[in-house]
């Protein structure tokens, strides 16, 4: 089944405690993309990366780390997790070929940050 | 730069009622269009999209869009609401061609509750 995996899908940390939230895909797509989606604001994206080794900065960069050593992995890593980044973040891909010419979507990523 | 937006917060209708949920975009060329629902603890699920052609698309689920590139807007719409489609709604766009990043910017979301 084509599908983008995340883990974990619940987490809770504290502040500073370096963390890393994994994302898989299975449908050898080369476009990867992080988003975080709070309330009122909709998702907003991260970090993106066009394929192997190419990576770049979303709407709201600050506080988070990429990267793109394999095609199928895209992982994303806070250093030094701040309240400020309790959120539900989602990992999704595409390609120019893909179906529905729009992204595939993890199930989400619920961290709180206390 | 592109933008999308959903001047509802909320939506409620009546189960049999027909429902809209709006969006408006702002893009530099001409746009692909989507909308995605979020189910309780869910990730996104596709609905349906506008790529070319008709202005009328039909999706997933019974529901339909109409793109309307003169008022620049893409509402989604059902003729008749179900309990079960109470969830929240987002719309995005995407600039073609397909650069800058492939990026899919969304709109705020709407929540939607449909009440018998």
């Amino acid at each position: 089944e084509a599908q983008v995996t995340q883990n974990p899908r619940y987490l809770i940390t504290v502040t500073g405690k370096k963390l890393t939230v994994t994302c898989s895909q299975n449908m050898n797509h080369e476009y990867m993309s992080w988003y975080r989606q709070d309330p009122g604001l909709g998702l907003r994206q991260i970090y993106y990366s066009m394929n192997v080794e190419v990576t770049d900065k979303g709407d709201v960069p600050e506080g988070y780390k990429v990267s793109r050593k394999e095609k199928r992995n895209f992982p994303l890593i806070l250093e030094s997790p701040s309240p400020n980044q309790t959120s539900l973040y989602f990992c999704a891909s595409s390609s120019p070929g893909a179906k529905n010419y729009g992204y595939t979507f993890g199930s989400g990523t619920r961290l709180t940050v206390v | 730069a592109q933008s999308v937006a959903q001047p509802e917060d909320q939506v409620n209708v009546a189960e049999g009622n027909p429902l809209t949920v709006k969006c408006t975009y702002s893009v530099s060329g001409n746009p692909y269009l989507f909308w995605y629902v979020q189910y309780p603890n869910r990730g996104l699920q596709f609905l349906l999209k506008y790529i070319t052609g008709d202005n009328l698309v039909k999706g997933s689920y019974g529901f339909e869009a109409e793109f309307n590139k003169s008022q620049t807007s893409f509402h989604l719409k059902k003729p008749s609401a179900l309990v079960s489609d109470s969830a929240l709604y987002f719309c995005a766009v995407r600039d073609r061609p397909l650069g800058g990043g492939n990026k899919l910017t969304f709109g705020t979301g709407t929540q939607l509750k449909v009440e018998l």
